[in-house]
């Protein structure tokens, strides 16, 4: 029983080249959570998907960042023209509405590094 | 900004020891809940509490939730060095239609061995 599967693990891009981030939730889980977190910093939020639908992505830069979350494979979190900026570690975590009722309990992965040179 | 401030940033204490982390936040809440990330890794849920509870127990945590003065603190007794960590706590509450959940600012507890 697999849990939230993040790759890759550590990424390294030169400024103005694309990044893709990929997340496999956890068997049975079929909402998304993004979210982005500095060095010594909390997790800030990023954007929710479910399957075909972004539901919330308040927390998403209105430039250069998109994610989907597509009927067949993996979250994708993309960022397009890297800048040093977004040197930081990606979260990706999932949850099953039903687990908790009435609550929210994020299952997380263990999280995408990236640098930006 | 963040919904929920930990107090302190940063605690060091000898194993064996207890360790308290607070957390403040602004608004009405579903749930409160406790995540811990090692270093370099994911954040691991640790246990919630429900709006209409007021303390909750789990192994050698403790959580309490005081809704009148929007706070919690999280109690960890009898510290070990494996307790190392950077703690979360996180709300939940209803918002753009779904429960969302938001984090705050994290306390690193570092445990001597």
């Amino acid at each position: 029983n697999a849990g939230v599967m993040q790759n890759p693990r550590h990424l390294v891009r030169r400024r103005g080249q694309e990044a893709r981030l990929r997340c496999s939730p956890m068997k049975g889980h079929s909402h998304v959570y993004w979210y982005r977190q500095l060095p010594e910093e909390g997790l800030k939020f990023m954007v929710y998907l479910q399957k075909e639908n972004i539901i919330d992505e308040s927390g998403m830069p209105k430039e250069r960042f998109s994610a989907e979350f597509p009927k067949e494979g993996p979250s994708i979190l993309r960022i397009q023209q890297v800048v040093r900026g977004d040197s930081a570690a990606y979260f990706c975590a999932s949850s099953s509405a039903g687990s908790f009722p009435g609550a929210n309990v994020l299952t997380f992965g263990a999280g995408s590094r990236l640098t930006v040179l | 900004s963040q919904q929920g401030e930990e107090d302190p940033q940063a605690l060091s204490i000898q194993e064996g020891e207890n360790a308290t982390m607070n957390c403040s936040y602004k608004t009405s809440i579903n749930n409160l809940q406790w995540y811990r990330q090692n270093s370099g890794r994911g954040l691991v849920h640790l246990i919630l509490i429900r709006s209409n509870e007021r303390e909750k127990h789990s192994g050698r945590l403790r959580v309490t939730l005081d809704t009148s003065k929007k706070s919690s603190s999280l109690l960890i007794t009898a510290s070990r060095a494996a307790d190392t960590a950077s703690y979360f706590c996180a709300t939940d509450a209803r918002g753009g239609g779904y429960q969302k959940v938001t984090f705050g600012t994290g306390t690193k507890l570092q445990v001597i061995p």
